[in-house]
């Protein structure tokens, strides 16, 4: 089955600090990979994507590379702000079914000044 | 920017009432859908809508639930008899094609609350 897995977090990083967060998938098709940020109090918004494998997606200096060998989509910024503090959620879409998608459970990132 | 609106963003109700959970999504979209996220927990697939008719389900999408698109606009989660476990945020989400590839555009959710 499709499933997505994340580190735990919080994730606690000072200003200018560079981020990894983890994502590893499980996938019976050819999944398309997105990241998702949820500031407080808000809505999922989408981060990036990449539909094939080694396929870059990057927005707003968050990067993250589609690696079909480790079945891996791991989240990236190089120097961090406050303002990126929220919560970042990875999630695939399997090709086989169009439908839904599947989210992992979610890493909640604190910048601190 | 288009977005995905819900109404309300908070709703507290009696435990056993029936509650409506409503959504306007992006005009051009054709597919819509209903996740749940429980405190603490991973957002959790219910169901999807296209046409008219319910596409797909999860196991949690039981009889209890319903949704409904009663106009050209808006498209409702009715859930019957709520019991505690319902209460979570609740994210209408649509996409303009079925989504493979493709992005699903999330409103700010209805915080859910049963007493």
């Amino acid at each position: 089955g499709n499933s997505v897995t994340q580190m735990e977090g919080p994730v606690t990083l000072s200003e200018e600090a560079f981020l990894t967060i983890n994502c590893t998938y499980t996938a019976t098709g050819y999944p398309s990979l997105f990241w998702y940020v949820q500031y407080p109090g808000e809505g999922l918004q989408l981060l990036l994507k990449a539909t094939k494998a080694d396929d870059k997606g990057s927005n707003k200096g968050f990067e993250a590379t589609y690696r079909k060998e480790t079945t891996s989509f791991h989240l990236e910024k190089g120097s961090v702000q406050v303002s990126d503090s929220a919560v970042y959620f990875c999630a695939l879409s399997d090709q086989n079914n169009f439908n839904k998608f599947y989210f992992g459970s979610g890493t909640k990132l604190n910048v601190k000044p | 920017e288009p977005e995905v609106t819900q109404t309300p963003s908070h709703q507290v109700t009696q435990m056993g009432q029936e509650v409506i959970l409503r959504c306007v999504p992006i005009s051009n979209h054709l597919y819509f859908y209903w996740y749940r996220q429980i405190l603490g927990q991973k957002v959790e697939f219910l169901v999807s809508f296209y046409n008219n008719e319910i596409s797909e389900k999860s196991e949690i999408f039981d009889d209890q639930f319903s949704v409904e698109r009663p106009d050209g606009s808006n498209f409702t989660l009715k859930i019957r008899s709520t019991k505690l476990e319902d209460s979570a945020m609740y994210f209408c989400a649509s996409s303009p094609h079925s989504t493979g590839n493709q992005p699903q555009h999330f409103g700010d959710g209805t915080r859910l609350s049963i007493l």
